[in-house]
């Protein structure tokens, strides 16, 4: 079964520095799609940054990076010069082939000023 | 144009009541999901459709009945509400038969509150 791990439920940082929020999966698939969303208290879930598992370049998108390692099955979001609209819960989520996409628990990140 | 839309956003009704949660896309997509976020914000999936199908139905109490009439939609009825279904409900979109790395696009949720 497929499954993602966010060992973080919390996690708060400065404004202006870097944080990074880590996230555990575990597929038996060797095609499968890595992302994370962003809920703020809007609720909207909004897709932060993807990554291909047949690549190993790491996706980066502006402020936001991930550090891939597949073979230990790790996916974390690294967010540089934080700022306030960024805080948030963070989801990580495993897709594989057409299946279901399946999240984490969530880590909700606090900014602070 | 919202790509996603989901009607009501706030939902309040008594314990034993039938509602129904309405979800419309406008992206083409092939497929359209439910899911469920409880209390402690865990998103778990309900239902999918593929083009009408019903191709993902996980442990979900028979009270709960997708319907699909095309496939830019997909509702949501639930029977004989009880306290433990308050939640919010998202409905989401994806192409499946293409880029499935693209992901999910989901709307905006609807609140549930069933007292």
């Amino acid at each position: 079964a497929q499954t993602v791990t966010q060992s973080q439920p919390e996690m708060s940082v400065q404004e202006a520095e870097t944080v990074t929020l880590s996230c555990t999966y575990d597929t038996s698939e060797s095609d499968y799609y890595l992302f994370w969303y962003k809920q703020p208290p809007s609720r909207q879930m909004i897709l932060v940054i993807r990554q291909e598992a047949y690549k190993q370049q790491n996706a980066t998108e502006n402020r936001f990076s991930v550090n891939f390692q597949k073979a230990a099955k790790s996916f974390s979001l690294k967010i540089s010069d934080s700022q306030l609209g960024d805080a948030a819960m963070y989801f990580c989520a495993c897709l594989q082939g057409a299946q279901k996409l399946v999240f984490g628990q969530g880590t909700r990140l606090t900014i602070n000023p | 144009d919202t790509a996603v839309s989901q009607t009501p956003k706030y939902l309040v009704t008594q314990m034993g009541n039938d509602k129904s949660i309405k979800c419309e896309q406008n992206l083409g997509h092939d497929t359209m999901y439910w899911y469920k976020q409880d209390s402690k914000k865990f998103l778990k999936i309900m239902f999918s459709y593929n083009n009408k199908e019903l191709i993902i139905n996980e442990t979900v109490p028979n009270r709960f009945s997708p319907k699909s009439p095309d496939k830019a939609h997909l509702n949501l009825h639930i029977n004989s509400l009880e306290l433990g279904d308050s939640a919010v409900y998202f409905c989401a979109s994806s192409q499946v038969t293409e880029v499935v790395g693209d992901g999910y696009t989901f709307g905006s949720g609807t609140r549930l509150t069933v007292v």
